[in-house]
């Protein structure tokens, strides 16, 4: 099946310093990205659309400026967390869409100190 | 846009029973619904899917099913397991884009 990798898997960084993520397509092009985050408990809350080339498209109340997302080719798109607080920590977890079907990343833990 | 609803938010039942998990949309148009399993700190993976040109679907232990009228979908797994224990969630992906909208999960655990 098609297999999407993320990394890093674990962060901890430092109130006001930014932090990327990296999600990648291993065996299939995606010409669509998603990005999740996900609180203890809860369900996946849709943050971003990424598409290769072109600008992503964010959910309402997400903050484009703080969350930068880049898809540059068809098997990378990565997320920045800038100026990252600890209301950012987060499950962040994306996904590669092959036809109907998206195929979910590892995630990535973020605390933030 | 696209709401979904999902019930029950936890569900315990005995080894060999079965277990059935609903989810109910507001997007009539919506044309995709998948069910992914998520086990603690994992990441969420596809069980099932159906389209809306299908009523149900089956892979060995899990069905769905799908009614268009009411806009409600079933996950049901048949001779459950304690591996079967994890976090379901439902979705569905509205006829306008390719977004899926997630349902709020519900934790089944299988009591050996």
């Amino acid at each position: 099946g098609a297999v999407v990798s993320q990394h890093p898997s674990r962060v901890i960084c430092k109130s006001g310093t930014s932090v990327k993520i990296e999600c990648r397509s291993l065996d299939f092009q995606a010409t669509t990205m998603f990005w999740y985050r996900q609180f203890p408990k809860q369900s996946l809350m849709l943050m971003a659309t990424s598409n290769e080339g072109s600008k992503a498209t964010y959910e309402q109340g997400v903050e484009k400026d703080k969350f930068l997302i880049n898809h540059a080719s068809l098997t990378l798109s990565t997320l920045t967390v800038t100026s990252a607080h600890p209301e950012d920590s987060s499950f962040y977890i994306c996904s590669g869409s092959l036809t109907d079907t998206q195929y979910f990343g590892p995630g990535t833990r973020l605390t933030v100190l | 846009g696209e709401n979904v609803e999902q019930h029950p938010s936890t569900l315990s039942v005995q080894e060999g029973d079965s277990a059935v998990i609903k989810c109910t949309y507001s997007d009539s148009a919506s044309n995709y619904f998948p069910w992914y399993k998520q086990e603690l700190g994992k990441r969420p993976q596809l069980i099932i899917d159906i389209r809306s040109n299908v009523g149900e679907k089956k892979d060995q232990r899990i069905a769905v099913t799908l009614n268009k009228t009411a806009k409600h979908f079933s996950l049901h797994i048949t001779e459950t397991q304690p591996e079967d224990s994890a976090v379901y969630f439902c979705a569905a992906r509205g006829g306008a884009t390719n977004k899926l909208i997630f349902g709020t999960g519900t934790l089944l655990a299988v009591q050996p």
